[in-house]
């Protein structure tokens, strides 16, 4: 297995243009998250699958974002209407539970979007 | 809310000085530490976990340490490939919040 993969490792849209990033976790992983960064800040939790549930969404998800992760697989980020505010690094983590709930998150490369 | 300070921000080191990374922390019941590390456009790579005070990790040259209020991440003998920015990040409260909480990063160049 070679890990957390992203797709498209970079995206250039024009504001008001719908996005859609994919994520596959390392195989078996039955946790999967995401995460946004802007330039000089630490990633920011957005939203965390156990399975195909979404057990929680942070605040900064607004209702233009959703995401899915149909059947436990893969995981897909959509942005509708993007706002040049929406400009960061995307970023995908996977782990499975571990002992007493705890577990190492292990990220992806990240897609870097970019609105122009 | 969970909160993470890093210290410092930057760091210039000379090749071989060593020095020391701070993560403070305020957190509702810490449940794990975790140091990354960050290569400019990649994601975070796992290096540590550390899970109750006292605690002490090792990794070549690095060497994670955990209190009930900080965490120390020290550099030993560096070399230029040790240039990176090292995130720190806390998971913390009820069983179910599986969410990190980031601090901003020590951002560290290793100077030949």
């Amino acid at each position: 297995d070679t890990g957390v993969s992203q797709d498209p490792r970079h995206k250039i849209t024009k504001r008001g243009q719908n996005v859609t990033f994919r994520c596959d976790p390392i195989s078996e992983h039955n946790r999967l998250y995401w995460y946004r960064q802007t330039l000089g800040q630490g990633p920011e939790f957005l939203t965390y699958f156990q399975n195909e549930a979404q057990l929680e969404k942070s605040r900064l998800l607004s209702d233009r974002f959703s995401a899915e992760r149909p059947k436990g697989s893969f995981s897909t980020l959509e942005i509708q209407r993007t706002e040049q505010g929406d400009s960061a690094m995307y970023l995908c983590a996977s782990s499975t539970t571990g002992f007493s709930g705890m577990d190492e998150q292990f990220f992806g490369p990240g897609t870097r979007l970019t609105v122009l | 809310e969970d909160q993470v300070t890093q210290s410092p921000e930057a760091l210039r080191l000379q090749e071989g000085e060593s020095s020391s990374l701070n993560c403070s922390y305020t957190v509702s019941g810490l449940r794990g530490l975790f140091w990354y590390r960050q290569d400019p456009g990649k994601g975070p790579e796992f290096l540590f976990t550390l899970y109750s005070a006292g605690e002490e990790k090792e990794k070549e040259r690095l060497k994670a340490t955990l209190t009930k209020k900080e965490s120390f991440l020290h550099i030993t003998a560096p070399k230029p490939e040790d240039s990176a920015t090292y995130l720190c990040a806390v998971q913390g409260g009820w069983y179910g919040n599986n969410r990190l909480a980031f601090g901003k990063g020590n951002q560290v160049v290793v100077i030949p």
